[in-house]
């Protein structure tokens, strides 16, 4: 599986839209991007994922660029709930393994 | 409610005592997964099962022991063999584990004092 990059830690204010950026230079044709956050002391939670086209729930937007060597998550209107740690994954369609790197700790600032 | 439980959420035990971790789910999901997660970092993974009576091994898997004698329960077992079983337990499952969306649990964290 690809391997990805992500900044340590971005701050964003409340109500403002937060972007998070991963890079993932290294993907191939089949696989897919994930997003998953982790609450402090929770388990990780799903948001989004995709191959190649833009993506959009009631939880955020993905928006992977053209040559899919990067993708960017969007949280439209981030409030204090939304301090978590995001990880960035790329994952073989059919393969088995889903490697978690550090992520990006994503501080939600009144 | 369906979801992943992870019994208990704080456990304590002294060293070289072997200890087990609950994990159940009520999903109907065939894959489940065990991961390890140290104080800021990302998580490894220890075991996955695909289906029941069938596991594998992760990448850290020595000092661990898991079972799945039924679909909905995938117990690990921490033995006195692994040299640093201080962490955050993370449990698993995912409808068929080919590249689809996995759901944890809560988390146990483990301390060995």
């Amino acid at each position: 599986d690809a391997k990805t990059t992500q900044p340590t830690s971005m701050d964003c204010a409340e109500g403002r839209a937060a972007n998070l950026p991963c890079n993932h230079s290294t993907i191939s044709g089949n696989e897919y991007v994930y997003w998953y956050r982790q609450i402090h002391s929770q388990g990780p939670q799903y948001i989004i994922h995709g191959l190649k086209n833009n993506e959009t729930n009631e939880m955020a937007s993905l928006i992977i660029t053209e040559d899919r060597k990067s993708s960017t998550l969007i949280l439209p209107h981030a409030t204090l709930r939304d301090t978590a740690v995001y990880y960035c994954i790329v994952r073989v369609d059919g393969g088995f393994k889903t490697i978690f790197g550090a992520g990006t700790r994503l501080f939600v600032k009144a | 409610d369906g979801g992943i439980t992870q019994s208990p959420k704080y456990l304590f035990r002294k060293e070289g005592q072997n200890v087990t971790l609950s994990c159940e789910q009520n999903l109907n999901h065939d894959a489940m997964y065990w991961y390890r997660q140290d104080p800021g970092q990302g998580l490894r993974l220890i075991y996955y099962s695909q289906i029941v009576n069938d596991f594998q091994k992760g990448d850290i898997a020595e000092g661990y022991s898991v079972s799945r004698e039924k679909k909905e329960s995938f117990p690990l077992t921490v033995t006195s063999a692994q040299k640093n079983p201080t962490a955050f337990y993370l449990c698993a499952s995912s409808i068929e584990g080919r590249g689809d969306t996995q759901y944890f649990g809560p988390g146990t964290r483990l301390t060995v004092l």
